[in-house]
């Protein structure tokens, strides 16, 4: 079974509150991925953990926090929403092999 | 740093002709060259995969080209069925190594199959 669960699926937030996704897998895989999709655009990494070590890409670092409690879930944390965050956010993991496998999104909506 | 580039955003065919969707990228030591497909309401599934130490691969009803040279990558689909139609999404990476999987993903192309 390769399927990566997020949730919830829909989400909507205030502009300057707080966002938590959660993200999570069976399959043992060792790194975990963020991206975040516009429409019209290219999905965009935002940061991904392997293992227990968190990589946050340089044009995203203050803007999203993450952390992975244990190898099953991670998490992806707004500290103060933006109407810029509204996008899907997707969900990824991969272990030996370089497929990554998606899980079906978190649409976010900030009003 | 990496920049892959879909210059197609729209592609329509008729059922069982070809398609053949293109994808540029920028840097050098980009060794990995996957394709993911989304179906309407679902979310990203991998379809087929390049490496660089290959010019050609092929699976089934797909094939994937690799130039190197010209830093393009393209992904060919044969007698194609309406179940192809989709946004396809192409990506390059570092690898698993050093670059520990980081995909840059271009925009996406949609294929419409008309029947």
């Amino acid at each position: 079974d390769t399927t990566v669960k997020q949730n919830p699926r829909y989400k909507l937030a205030r502009v300057g509150k707080p966002v938590n996704l959660i993200c999570s897998q069976t399959m043992n895989h060792d790194t975990m991925y963020w991206y975040q999709k516009k429409p019209n655009q290219a999905p965009k990494l935002l940061l991904f953990y392997y293992d227990k070590i968190l990589n946050r890409e340089a044009d995203t670092f203050e803007k999203f926090q993450s952390s992975r409690p244990n190898n099953s879930f991670c998490s992806l944390y707004i500290g103060s929403a933006g109407l810029e965050y509204s996008a899907m956010y997707l969900c990824a993991s991969r272990t030996g092999g370089d497929t990554q496998y998606f899980g079906p999104g978190t649409r976010l909506l900030v009003l | 740093g990496e920049k892959v580039e879909q210059h197609q955003s729209t592609l329509s065919v008729r059922e069982g002709d070809s398609a053949v969707i293109n994808c540029t990228y920028t840097d050098t030591a980009s060794s990995y060259f996957p394709w993911y497909k989304q179906e309407a309401g679902k979310s990203l599934h991998f379809v087929i995969d390049i490496r660089s130490n290959v010019d050609r691969k092929q699976s089934q009803r797909l094939t994937v080209l690799l130039d190197k040279k010209a830093k393009r990558f393209s992904l060919h689909i044969t007698a194609t069925q309406p179940e192809d139609s989709a946004i396809y999404f192409c990506a390059a990476s570092r690898g698993r190594g050093s670059a520990l999987g980081r995909l840059h993903f271009g925009a996406g192309t949609q294929l419409i199959v008309i029947p």
